[in-house]
């Protein structure tokens, strides 16, 4: 099984529509990442915690809220979507304890459209 | 604050050529680096890093990559090109130590000829 995982791997949505991007982790990992691909852009950060009650913004927020409900999970979500919003959603994670802390692991991505 | 350039959005190779992929950082603090590729439809999957130990860094399935900091670059190169190699490539920096940000480039899509 893979350890990083990302729920839904596809979502089309309506614009103004609220939705949720899930993130599920079984690395033991106490951080976690929100990153946005576009084509051209590379990865920007969204939101990042450290530990489940420590949330902090990236470059990107605006738009989006998340959510840590335990160590192991790490949720994105669009209040109300908008077509700009159209992306390439991975999560990421890694272990402040680990031998190799500054390594990110990623998720196979969620490919969200906004029509 | 720390950068990263790539120079070169598509790149295209024979197969059996080299493949050289050029990534430029600007790193206020001595830098970590690391190369990522991103295969079609998938994630991101660690390819090599750079963490201030040898300077030339071999990461896996033949690529490595040689960190220069009288030049601040972090080139990626692999002898001889495959068509697996066929994907997009992605270059970040942090400086390390207790500091979070990953800065990634913008990508350089390899593509593979027969």
């Amino acid at each position: 099984d893979a350890d990083v995982t990302q729920t839904p791997r596809n979502r089309i949505t309506k614009t103004g529509k609220r939705i949720m991007l899930e993130c599920s982790q079984t690395k033991g990992h106490d951080r976690m990442y929100w990153y946005r691909q576009d084509p051209g852009l590379g990865l920007r950060l969204i939101y990042y915690s450290f530990d489940v009650k420590d949330i902090n913004k990236g470059e990107i927020s605006d738009g989006y809220s998340v959510s840590r409900q335990a160590q192991a999970k790490f949720s994105l979500s669009l209040e109300s979507a908008i077509p700009n919003q159209t992306a390439l959603y991975f999560c990421a994670t890694s272990g402040y304890s680990d031998r190799d802390p500054d390594t990110q692991y990623f998720g196979p991505g969620t490919r969200l459209t906004v029509l | 604050a720390q950068s990263v350039t790539q120079l070169g959005s598509h790149v295209s190779v024979s197969e059996g050529a080299l493949v050289l992929l050029r990534c430029n950082y600007s790193s206020s603090v001595p830098p970590y680096l690391f190369w990522y590729v991103q295969y079609p439809n998938q994630g991101l999957q660690l390819l090599l890093k750079y963490t201030s130990a040898a300077t030339l860094v071999k990461g896996i399935n033949g690529f490595e990559a040689e960190f220069k900091k009288s030049e601040t670059s972090f080139h990626l190169t692999k002898p001889s090109a495959h068509m697996s190699d066929a994907a997009e490539y992605f270059c970040a920096v942090t400086s390390g130590g207790s500091n979070y940000k990953l800065t990634f480039g913008k990508g350089t899509l390899l593509t593979v000829n027969p």
